[in-house]
């Protein structure tokens, strides 16, 4: 069975560090999907990036990146130059191909990641 | 527009009491599941509709069950109300693929579900 760990519970820096929150990941398959998601404090959950098994080249938004090892099963996520606007609960997920997607995502138990002005 | 619309956004309701959620997306996808978010932040899927068709069904409770009438709702219904169920419920769509990419998963606002 799939499984996904987020280790950091909470996480606070003051603004303008970078921070790293960290995901690993269990799965049987071989094609498989990961992804990130926000809650702000509002209570909504943002989608934020999507990755492929077959694809682990790094990827930049902005100030966010995100790192894929399939050697180590890790999808970590980082913010450079944090602000106190990413202040939220954010969470890995992982949905294998197997139906399609169809069974849904398999999320961590989130991290808080806290910014102090 | 929003693409995932849940409704009511709080839900207030007796223990024993009968209630349901309902979720619209507009995004043309053809799967929708229902999440549950505990009062610790723990996400975990409850079901999975396809072409009206139930995919999964988690160790969930017989009294919840959802209802699709068609590929651009699914509504969950919930029996018999317990305290353990107070919860925030999240529906979600996704557009099923398969051999191809998959798509990520819209999610609605949230229906903070607090049975007293």
């Amino acid at each position: 069975a799939q499984k996904v760990t987020q280790a950091q519970t909470e996480i606070s820096v003051v603004e303008k560090e970078d921070v790293t929150l960290d995901c690993v990941y269990e799965t049987r398959d071989t094609t498989y999907y990961l992804f990130w998601y926000k809650q702000p404090p509002s209570g909504e959950l943002v989608f934020l990036i999507r990755r492929n098994s077959f694809d682990e080249q790094n990827e930049i938004s902005g100030r966010y990146s995100w790192n894929f090892q399939k050697s180590t099963s890790s999808f970590n996520f980082t913010i450079t130059a944090s602000q106190v606007v990413d202040s939220a609960v954010y969470f890995c997920a992982l949905s294998e191909d197997r139906r399609g997607g169809a069974d849904g995502l398999t999320f961590g138990k989130g991290t808080h990641l806290i910014i102090q002005p | 527009d929003t693409a995932v619309s849940q409704t009511p956004k709080y839900l207030v309701t007796q223990m024993g009491n009968d209630k349901s959620i309902k979720c619209e997306q507009n995004l043309g996808h053809d799967t929708m599941y229902w999440y549950k978010q505990d009062s610790k932040k723990f996400l975990k899927i409850m079901f999975s509709y396809n072409n009206k068709e139930l995919i999964i069904n988690e160790t969930v409770p017989n009294r919840f069950s959802p209802k699709s009438p068609d590929k651009a709702h699914l509504n969950l219904h919930i029996n018999s109300l317990e305290l353990g169920d107070s919860a925030v419920y999240f529906c979600a769509s996704s557009q099923r693929r398969t051999g191809a990419l998959n798509t990520e998963a819209f999610f609605g606002q949230g229906t903070r579900l607090t049975v007293v």
